[in-house]
């Protein structure tokens, strides 16, 4: 199975920083690649699918970016609202696998 | 409004056999797939499996972990998807969520809220 390698698995930043993760696949998942968001105590949400495409209703300073094995997310201005647990998700050959998870704090 | 509502968790013992029902509202149930993911407690989101709509044949994929003890099935008439747990081990404790997804279930466009599974002697 593909092993979804999620960094960093914590971090603090102030409000309006720009946070990024990375994510990197064992092997080619070409755009296969999704982010979610889950907020303490809720199930997790659809931010981006196909690495790059925003889902409807998501405010835009969520974007993702990448192809192969090396993907990024990015907030570009954090918010308050935005501390959560952050996850990339892989598909390839029928198989989905997560990545470990980014806890984004504020500082 | 999309809404999934899982039921049927709770405490189990080893061993044992437990069913989860997701009911589903607001989309046309039979046009998607359905797929269920674990969270064990403080941990992350594992895949458990998921089931095609009958468009895409309605079959089933399943995770290393759980294939040949989990079974996942669908009542479109009812608009439920099912995931049976059989032969459940202490590793299986987590929340449980159904989601809907397309074709392949390759994204979770839509999640229920969870329902917690512990099994303990």
């Amino acid at each position: 199975d593909i092993q979804m390698t999620q960094s960093p698995s914590s971090l603090s930043a102030s409000v309006g920083d720009r946070v990024t993760i990375t994510c990197q696949a064992s092997q080619d998942i070409s755009n296969y690649l999704n982010w979610y968001q889950q907020k303490p105590g809720k199930a997790p949400k659809l931010l981006i699918y196909d690495a790059s495409n925003l889902e409807t209703g998501v405010p835009s300073r969520f974007s993702g970016s990448g192809s192969g094995t090396d993907f990024t997310f990015t907030i570009s201005s954090l918010q308050p609202e935005d501390i959560a647990t952050y996850y990339c998700q892989q598909y390839d050959n029928l198989r989905l696998t997560f990545g470990g998870g980014t806890k984004v704090e504020i500082k | 409004e999309v809404q999934l509502v899982e039921s049927g968790g709770g405490l189990v013992q080893p061993g044992r056999s437990l069913r989860l029902s997701c009911t589903a509202s607001g989309f046309t149930f039979g046009d998607y797939a359905m797929s269920w993911v674990r969270q064990a407690p403080g941990k992350g989101l594992e895949w458990v499996g998921f089931i095609r709509s009958k468009a895409y044949g309605g079959t089933r994929e399943y995770a290393a972990s759980v294939k040949g003890r989990f079974t996942i099935s669908r009542d479109d008439s009812k608009s439920i998807a099912y995931l049976q747990m059989n032969s459940l081990k202490t590793e299986d404790t987590a929340v449980y969520y159904c989601t809907r997804c397309g074709g392949d279930c390759y994204t979770s466009s839509n999640w229920g809220q969870g329902t917690l599974v512990t099994v303990s002697s």
